[in-house]
């Protein structure tokens, strides 16, 4: 079956550093990878999404690119803020999201020190 | 524009008794997706509601079961309650209506805690 592999946390960055979060998938189709996060105590909320090969997803300074060839949707940051700490979740499905479940990843606990 | 509710927010049950878990979809929505997270995992999907039928189903047991009324809101429900249960379930909307595939993005509640002991 369909499954999402992240890096192991908890990663820990000084405030400003470079950020890269692994994400691999393995699925049988050509599904659409997304990035969640949720904050403490709160629920989790959409980050980015691409919906096909060599897309590029960004927000918030967030950006991943769908890479096909090693499936792949690497999350990045150029300079990480205290306020980016909370856990990251890479997920895939095959309607964009909405007219089916997503599969996660056990999540990727993000801490930044100022 | 109030987001998707869940309640309660924490729920402590014994083993082998029944549960039923609440959520209110987003203004708008008419699809809602529940899912099960274990402590320090990611969600699991258990299953997807729409026009008040179960549309998609995770690999969750008959013991898991849910309903969604004409409000588009929906109830999870869980029988014989095992320890293993115990978990934050979410509950997450969407509107997948037409074209645009950005309308496919589903939103999450909070969640409640479920405690099995």
């Amino acid at each position: 079956g369909d499954s999402v592999t992240q890096m192991e946390g908890p990663v820990t960055l000084s405030e400003e550093a470079f950020l890269t979060i692994n994400c691999t998938y393995t699925a049988t189709g050509y599904p659409s990878l997304f990035w969640y996060v949720q904050y403490p105590g709160e629920g989790l909320q959409l980050l980015l999404k691409a919906t096909k090969a060599d897309d590029k997803g960004s927000n918030k300074g967030f950006e991943a690119t769908y890479r096909k060839e090693t499936t792949s949707f690497h999350l990045e940051k150029g300079s990480v803020q205290v306020s980016d700490s909370a856990v990251y979740f890479c997920a895939l499905s095959y309607s964009g999201g909405g007219a089916d479940g997503l599969t996660f990843g056990k999540g990727t606990h993000l801490i930044i020190q100022p | 524009d109030a987001g998707v509710t869940q309640s309660p927010t924490h729920l402590i049950k014994t083993r082998g008794q029944q549960v039923t878990l609440r959520c209110s979809p987003k203004s708008g929505h008419d699809t809602v997706s529940w899912y099960q997270q274990a402590l320090g995992q990611g969600p699991q999907f258990i299953f997807q509601y729409y026009e008040e039928e179960e549309r998609q189903r995770g690999n969750f047991p008959d013991r898991f079961s849910g309903h969604q009324f004409p409000n588009y809101s929906s109830e999870l429900n869980v029988n014989a309650l095992l320890l293993g249960d115990s978990a934050l379930y979410l509950c997450a909307s969407s509107h997948p209506g037409t074209g645009r595939i950005d309308r496919y993005e589903q939103y999450f509640g909070p969640g409640t805690r479920l405690t099995v002991t």
